[in-house]
C-alpha cells in the first residue's frame, strides 16, 4: 500500500532554512485526485496546516506562513519537499507530510506521514 | 489561537458515550464539511469521519459525527480504553483558502 516517509536534518539554526523532503512509496505521486500537503504539530499542542501541492505543481499555502514556505514537487523521484525560510524556534515541530483526497465529494486527509521532528535551535 | 474552537478535554468512563463539539464560522464549517481525526499517544493523526457524518469502513460505528450550522460534534458511544487519544475537527476555510483545524481535545477515558 501507498506509505509516506518524511525525512531531513533533525536540527535547525535560527534563521536559517528548514528543508525537509517526503518520499511516496508503493504507488505513483502523480496517479489520482490528489493533492500533497505538508502539516505541522509543536509538542503537547495542535495541528497547522502549512500548505500544499498538486500534481500540475499548483500550491496553497497558509496565509500565515506563506511568506516563507516553499512547497515542490518532483515526479520522477515520487517526492514532495518543504522549504521553510528564516526559522524560529516557534518553528520547532513534528512536521507531517499528508495526501489529500479531493474530489467534488470528498475532501480529507487520507495518509499520513510517521512525522520527522525538527528541532530549531542554536 | 485555532480557527476551530474545541474543549481542550474530555473523559468517561468505560461504555459510556461522549461527545466533543467544534466551533467555527460561516466561512469554515459553515460552509463546508468537517472531517475528524484521531490521534493516539506518539502516533500520527488517521482520518476518523468525514463529510460530516461518513465513517471509512475501518472506523466502528461507535463513532459518528453531525453538524448544525456552523458548529460539528464527535459522539463516541460504548467508549473503550483504546480510544483514549487527541482528537481534532478540521475543515476547509474558504476565506483564508485554507485548512484549519481545531486546537484538539484530550479524551480520557477513567
Amino acid at each position: 500500500q501507498v506509505q509516506l516517509q518524511e525525512w531531513g536534518p533533525g536540527l535547525v539554526k535560527p534563521s536559517q532554512t528548514l528543508s525537509l523532503t517526503c518520499t511516496v512509496s508503493g504507488g505513483s505521486i502523480s496517479s489520482g485526485n490528489y493533492y500533497w500537503s505538508w502539516i505541522r504539530q509543536p509538542a503537547g499542542k495542535g495541528l497547522e496546516w502549512i500548505g500544499r501541492i498538486y500534481t500540475s505543481g499548483s500550491t496553497n499555502y497558509n496565509p500565515s506562513l506563506k511568506s516563507r514556505v516553499s512547497i515542490s514537487i518532483d515526479t520522477s523521484k515520487n517526492q514532495l519537499s518543504l522549504k521553510m525560510s528564516s526559522v524560529t524556534a516557534a518553528d520547532t515541530a513534528v512536521y507531517y507530510c499528508a495526501r489529500e483526497v479531493s474530489t467534488s465529494v470528498r475532501r480529507y486527509f487520507d495518509l499520513w506521514g510517521r512525522g520527522t521532528l525538527v528541532t530549531v535551535s542554536s | 489561537q485555532s480557527v476551530l474552537t474545541q474543549p481542550p478535554s474530555a473523559s468517561g468512563t468505560p461504555g459510556q458515550r461522549v461527545t466533543i463539539s467544534c466551533s467555527g464560522s460561516s466561512s469554515n464549517i459553515g460552509g463546508n464539511t468537517v472531517k475528524w481525526y484521531q490521534q493516539p499517544p506518539g502516533t500520527a493523526p488517521k482520518l476518523l469521519i468525514y463529510s460530516n457524518n461518513q465513517r471509512p469502513s475501518w472506523v466502528p460505528d461507535r463513532f459518528s459525527g453531525s453538524k448544525s450550522g456552523t458548529s460539528a460534534s464527535l459522539a463516541i458511544s460504548g467508549l473503550q480504553s483504546e480510544d483514549e487519544a487527541d482528537y481534532y475537527c478540521s475543515t476547509w476555510d474558504d476565506s483564508l483558502n485554507a485548512w484549519v483545524f481545531g486546537g484538539g481535545t484530550k479524551l480520557t477515558v477513567l
